[in-house]
């Protein structure tokens, strides 16, 4: 149980375009969702956290008009990394969590932005 | 703040026992997590500790010590597809969300 479900797994595009990520949970409902950005070697850095139905809310240094989560809905939540450049080019991981559960990751998204 | 810290490199050998230790220093406490996470993989839950004590999962056992911010993963009968990164990550009291450390790359040779 507790299957999140992420795609694309791999997105090659140019600099200036726009890039869409869907992240859904299979067999629960998550209430919260969360968005990880995570660079060569190092940790999973939280980018925002997303109630459904709610604005998400973002740390410190994300810029939320350059990257725009919606969670229409208990299990779907999208990540668009608006106009995208090449310093974005990133791994970028979703989880969902129902309740006081563990969080569960989706299998991620490679974004290189050429 | 929150800060989290384990070993960057463990090295061990295919049948051993190695133990990966996390201190923590969180604004609130809410629980410890143990995730393994496989070269461009995500990661995947192996363990969560919210109270004092030993949780066994097989192969796989974490403890926490609550009054000493401290917790560790231990990995017994070690196999080469054990060969990861391991990242313990605490949910602090504000809210729902993790704070990871920066994870333990381990190597197990033959």
């Amino acid at each position: 149980g507790a299957v999140v479900s992420q795609h694309p797994s791999w997105v090659i595009c140019k600099s200036g375009t726009s890039v869409k990520i869907e992240c859904r949970s299979l067999d629960f409902q998550a209430t919260t969702m969360f968005w990880y950005r995570q660079f060569p070697k190092q940790s999973l850095m939280l980018m925002a956290t997303s109630n459904e139905g709610s604005k998400a809310t973002y740390e410190q240094g994300v810029e939320k008009d350059k990257f725009l989560i919606n969670h229409a809905s208990l299990t779907l939540s999208t990540l668009t990394v608006t106009s995208a450049h090449p310093e974005d080019s990133s791994f970028y991981i979703c989880s969902g969590r129902q309740a006081n559960q563990p969080q569960h990751f989706g299998d991620g998204t490679r974004l290189s932005i050429l | 703040g929150q800060n989290i810290d384990q070993p960057t490199e463990m090295t061990a050998t295919e049948g051993a026992i190695v133990q990966i230790n996390c201190t923590y220093q969180t604004s609130g406490f809410n629980g410890l997590f143990w995730y393994q996470q496989h070269a461009g993989e995500a990661p995947t839950f192996l363990s969560y500790n919210v109270l004092d004590g030993l949780e066994e999962k097989g192969r796989f056992s974490s403890f926490l010590s609550r009054s000493k911010g401290y917790s560790y993963l231990l990995l017994k009968e070690l196999q080469m597809k054990d060969s990861a990164s391991y990242l313990c990550a605490v949910r602090g009291a504000a809210g729902n969300k993790l704070t990871f450390g920066g994870g333990t790359r381990v190597l197990v040779k033959p």
